[in-house]
């Protein structure tokens, strides 16, 4: 399969403990995007990568929430000092840059985080 | 602010009928593009059909269809010859310019009954 992946699928934590996610996109895609989706929602934009480089980030994206993409593979994001409005899926999609697919985002099976 | 408005949260239909999914959207730009996706209940996340604005021809993907109205913001879904599997919830997403983010409407859950 090469799709989207994500590790892990789900994540439980206690309120203030550190969580990271992991997405590996696929792998000609160098565009890489993270989304959070709550119950009965849309998801919402977070932060966009192109190759390693961090082009975008939104207000949702507070000072506890870090993203990277070293070497513009696979990208990680960590939560700090998480709290329970924390509790989401997290989703993370790519996009290839040129060819037939240009624009469309594809998407992993998220990480449902919950924070007790 | 860039908006998306799916005015129907629920709907149902019938096996082999046909059903339509509403979609508006805000946008100041002139040069979009255009997405359905749909997300079956824990399950991932997969496009449907996509719209580029600058082409005056409504896409075709097999059963689904799209309405596609540029001036009046409006980009509906049409789905045709309904099928058990097509019951999920299903967002529009317009993506307003190259290698930015989607903007994703609340939804509109589909369910089919045989």
């Amino acid at each position: 399969d090469t799709g989207v992946s994500q590790d892990p699928r789900h994540k439980i934590t206690k309120r203030g403990q550190n969580v990271t996610f992991r997405c590996d996109p696929i792998s000609e895609h160098n565009r890489l995007y993270w989304y959070r989706q709550t119950l009965g929602q849309g998801p919402e934009f977070l932060t966009y990568f192109q190759n390693e480089a961090q082009l975008e980030k939104s207000r949702l994206l507070s000072d506890r929430f870090s993203a990277e993409r070293p070497k513009g593979s696979f990208s990680t994001l960590e939560i700090q000092r998480t709290e329970q409005g924390d509790s989401a899926m997290y989703l993370c999609a790519s996009s290839p840059s040129e060819g037939l697919s240009y624009n469309e985002q594809f998407f992993g099976p998220g990480t449902r985080l919950t924070v007790l | 602010a860039q908006t998306v408005t799916q005015s129907q949260p629920e709907m149902s239909v019938q096996e082999a009928e046909t059903v339509t999914l509403s979609c508006t959207y805000d946008t100041s730009e002139s040069d979009y593009y255009l997405f359905w996706y749909k997300q079956p209940p824990s399950r991932q996340m997969i496009l449907v059909i996509r719209q580029e604005a600058y082409k005056q021809q409504n896409a075709t993907e097999n059963r689904f269809s799209v309405n596609f109205q540029k001036a009046a913001k409006s980009f509906s879904l049409k789905i045709s010859d309904s099928q058990l599997g097509d019951a999920a919830m299903y967002f529009c997403a317009p993506l307003l310019g190259a290698g930015t983010a989607l903007i994703f409407g609340k939804g509109t859950t589909l369910s089919v009954s045989s």
